[in-house]
């Protein structure tokens, strides 16, 4: 199984900061990396699919990056409505497997 | 409009049997494969295994082979995921999600709350 080692597992920051989260995969995965945002109580709603592609409708201050192994997702000015959490994907095997998570707090 | 609308939440007991349903409207449920994922209370996302429904080729993860059954009913475009005996343990939230061609898990139901509990 492909392992997803995702940092940090929680993090608290200010509306308008920029907010970075970090994915790693145990072996190399290609583009085949999505990233998922879960509001409390709510489904995850895919943001992000093959490292930097945004699904339709996802507000351009979130973004994605990376390549092989190491993977980057980005929100570049912090809203409210962002507080979730979110879970990196790898889908390089049809079962993909899931990151543990990072609680996005405002502080 | 792609939905995907899940069956209400379950009580049973430890022993008992069950099987939940996803609903599939808005495209041809046939040509995409169904994922099938669980959220533990207060836990992460597990993906459980998928399954194609034109043909039911199925796939299960590690942890869920021989614990759950995968099928589908393609004239009512559900798929359902069953438990012969349930487990204390498998009280989650489970979703299912229509996964798209890049295999992203793009639409997502309202998950199902399963407790069990003696």
């Amino acid at each position: 199984d492909i392992q997803m080692t995702q940092s940090p597992s929680s993090l608290s920051a200010s509306v308008g900061d920029k907010v970075v989260i970090t994915c790693q995969a145990s072996q190399d995965i290609s583009i085949h990396l999505n990233w998922y945002q879960q509001k409390p109580g709510q489904a995850p709603r895919l943001l992000i699919y093959d490292v930097k592609t945004p699904e339709t409708g996802v507000p351009s201050r979130f973004s994605g990056s990376g390549s092989g192994t190491h993977y980057t997702f980005t929100i570049s000015s912090l809203q409210p409505e962002d507080v979730a959490t979110y879970y990196c994907q790898q889908c390089d095997n049809l079962i993909g497997t899931f990151g543990q998570g990072t609680k996005l707090e405002i502080k | 409009e792609v939905q995907l609308v899940q069956s209400r939440a379950a009580v049973k007991k430890p022993g008992e049997s069950l099987k939940i349903s996803c609903r599939a409207s808005g495209y041809n449920f046939n040509t995409y494969w169904i994922a099938w994922v669980r959220q533990m209370p207060g836990k992460g996302l597990e993906c459980m295994g998928i399954i194609y429904p034109d043909d039911s080729d199925t796939r299960y993860g590690l942890s869920f082979q021989g614990q759950v059954t995968m099928s589908v009913d393609k004239s009512l475009s559900t798929a359902f995921l069953q438990w012969n005996s349930l487990k204390v343990s498998d009280t989650a939230i489970y979703y299912c999600v229509r996964q798209n061609m890049r295999n992203a898990l793009e639409n997502w139901g309202q998950g199902t709350v399963v407790a069990v509990s003696s």
